[in-house]
């Protein structure tokens, strides 16, 4: 069965850093893989979506990698704020589940 | 952005009570999920549906039933909550051919 693991479950750090958040996967047969947003009580929000094709993709500060044999992903966060806040969840996609991490919760501080 | 709505928001309710926590979205998708999170812990898949009258239960097992009737409508059931309910639910829905989740905002569950 497919299994998700994020690094670090948590991170703080100063605002304008940059950061990187990783994903691991232990089966490399996915479809594609997403990250997303939580804020706290909420649901989630899409943020990026790489397909098992695609090495990388960006979207204004935000960009995220893939590296399908090594089961690897990552989420780069330029000049960070504290609107940053908030858990990141990857999710990969197989057939048509979709399994998903614990998340890294973030917090940038002002 | 994703219209998909879920409710109630919040719900306190008693050992042994039947509840339907609803989930509704206006995007025609014929894909729509449940899943549970509880604090810290990573999404679990209860139950999903590829379109109308056809559901299937996830990982989870959580004594719970879902019905969908109509392609925006995806209600799940619980006919007898217990403590161990008590947890966030999350609704989600899939176009066809897309490789996108839309999440609502789910339903903070406490069974008291």
């Amino acid at each position: 069965k497919q299994e998700v693991t994020q690094i670090p479950a948590a991170l703080s750090v100063p605002e304008g850093e940059n950061l990187v958040l990783n994903c691991s996967f232990t089966d490399s047969a996915i479809y594609n893989l997403q990250w997303f947003r939580q804020d706290p009580g909420k649901g989630l929000t899409s943020l990026l979506l790489i397909q098992s094709s695609q090495r990388e993709q960006t979207s204004g500060r935000l960009n995220a990698s893939l590296d399908k044999s090594s089961g690897r992903s990552t989420l780069y966060i330029a000049a960070s704020q504290p609107g940053d806040s908030a858990t990141y969840l990857c999710a990969v996609r197989q057939g048509n589940q979709f399994y998903f991490g614990t998340g890294t919760s973030l917090t940038v501080i002002p | 952005e994703a219209d998909i709505y879920q409710t109630p928001r919040y719900l306190v309710i008693g050992t042994g009570k039947k509840i339907t926590l609803e989930c509704s979205q206006t995007m025609g998708h014929d894909k729509m999920y449940w899943y549970q999170q509880d604090p810290g812990m990573e999404l679990h898949l209860i139950h999903y549906s590829y379109g109308v009258n056809s559901t299937e239960k996830g990982d989870l097992s959580s004594e719970s039933t879902v019905s969908r009737i109509r392609t925006e409508h995806f209600p799940l059931t619980l006919e007898s909550a217990r403590p161990s309910h008590t947890s966030q639910y999350l609704c989600a829905s899939r176009g066809v051919g897309a490789d996108k989740q839309y999440f609502g905002p789910g339903t903070r569950l406490t069974v008291t």
